[in-house]
Order: C-alpha cells, then structure tokens, then sequence
C-alpha cells in the first residue's frame, strides 16, 4: 500500500540546527500533501500542509518545500528545539485516493 | 472544542478473543476514519465513514474485522477473533469532510492492543 517513502528513519540534530526530512511520492493524483507530528502516546498532530501549486509553504520554524516534477517534498524545521523532538510522518492523498502515510522520522533535538 | 475521543487506551488479551474499540469523533464532522499503525510505520486506513456509509473499506480484513458508525456519529471497531499480528495501535480520526481543503484529518489518541 506504501505509496510514500520517506527518508531518513531517524535523525539526531543539536539545538538551534536545522532538521530536514524528505518525502518521495508515486502517484501523481495526489494533490494534498501534510506532515504530522506525533509525540509517544498521541495521535499524529497535522503540522503543516501544501497543495501542489506552491513550491513552498512556510509556518513559524516549519517550511514545506515542494518538487511537482520530482515527486519529491520535504520538511525543514529552523531553529530546532528539544520540544521538536517527535516522530514526524508525511503524506499525500487527492485523486481519489485516500491518505497515504510515510513510515515516520523518529526526530531527536539534543540540548 | 473536544477532540477525537477513543476508549480504551489499552487493550491486552489472549489471540482467539473478540476485542472492540471506541471513538467519539468531532462534533460536526461528518468523515470518520480507522486507521491501524503498527509499531515503527505509519498510519494505514482501514475504513472510512461518511455520516454512516462505509465508503472504503478496502482494506479491511472482513473476515475477523467489522466495523460501524451508528447515527453517523459514534463508531466501532472490532476484531472477532484477535490473532498475534493484530497487535498495533488503532487510531479514529475524523475531518469536517473529505475532499478539499475539509480534508484536515484529527486524530484521537489511539488505542493500543496487545494480543498475547
């Protein structure tokens, strides 16, 4: 069913860098793509999202960037904070095609 | 405004026995999802609901796993009989609506079986 593959599975950043994760996409019906945070115990939190007509979207620390022709979307946390450390999933949906999950990027921000 | 609400929270049992799970979704929205996240992966649909009708149920195991949504509110969940492999965490999430920018799923907390 995986129709988005994300990379990397975890990361380990210090205070203050900045946190990149990358998401690979298939089927080019899609045309709503979010990321979620989940803390251990929670539900996934929506974070951020973008729609295809946009190469970037940008909220507070998080920036999506957005590739249409490389099926390709990241997220980049600025200024990475211990509270940012959480297990982050993208996604893509649209098309008739329910939402897709990434496997998740398990982030750690080290003090 | 309440959130997703999902009981229980926990859930331990012996393979072979039924289990049921729970969700309250939000109020006012009409598309409510399962969603079974096994540990290390992400999310994976199971079913999803608008008002009452099943409309995707794909990827459902029917034959150990049923599910409704009575009034278009409320939902349940549950597996007849529970093997090892269904150990994961069941999540509900609900959004105003399914197509567009109402898409935005929330989700509730989640509730983790273990089948032993």
């Amino acid at each position: 069913q995986q129709q988005v593959k994300q990379s990397p599975q975890s990361l380990i950043v210090q205070k203050g860098g900045i946190s990149i994760i990358n998401c690979a996409y298939e089927n080019t019906a899609f045309d709503y793509f979010p990321w979620y945070q989940q803390f251990p115990g929670k539900g996934p939190a929506l974070l951020i999202a973008i729609r295809p007509d946009v190469s970037e979207k940008k909220e507070g620390r998080f920036t999506i960037s957005f590739n249409k022709s490389a099926k390709q979307f990241s997220l980049h946390i600025m200024d990475s904070q211990p509270g940012d450390s959480a297990t982050y999933f993208c996604a893509a949906s649209g098309g008739n095609n329910d939402m897709r999950f990434g496997a998740g990027t398990r982030l750690t921000v080290k003090p | 405004e309440a959130g997703v609400v999902q009981s229980p929270r926990y859930k331990i049992i012996e393979k072979k026995q039924p289990v049921a799970f729970w969700c309250n979704p939000i109020s006012g929205h009409n598309t409510l999802y399962w969603y079974r996240q096994n540990l290390g992966q992400g999310p994976e649909l199971l079913i999803r609901y608008e008002n009452e009708e099943a409309v995707d149920d794909s990827q459902l195991p029917k034959d150990r796993f049923s599910a409704e949504r009575l009034k278009g509110v409320d939902s349940t969940l549950k597996i007849q009989p529970a093997e090892l492999g269904d150990s994961a965490v069941y999540l509900c999430a609900s959004s105003l609506a399914y197509w567009g920018a109402y898409n935005e799923q929330f989700f509730g907390p989640g509730t983790r079986l273990t089948v032993l």
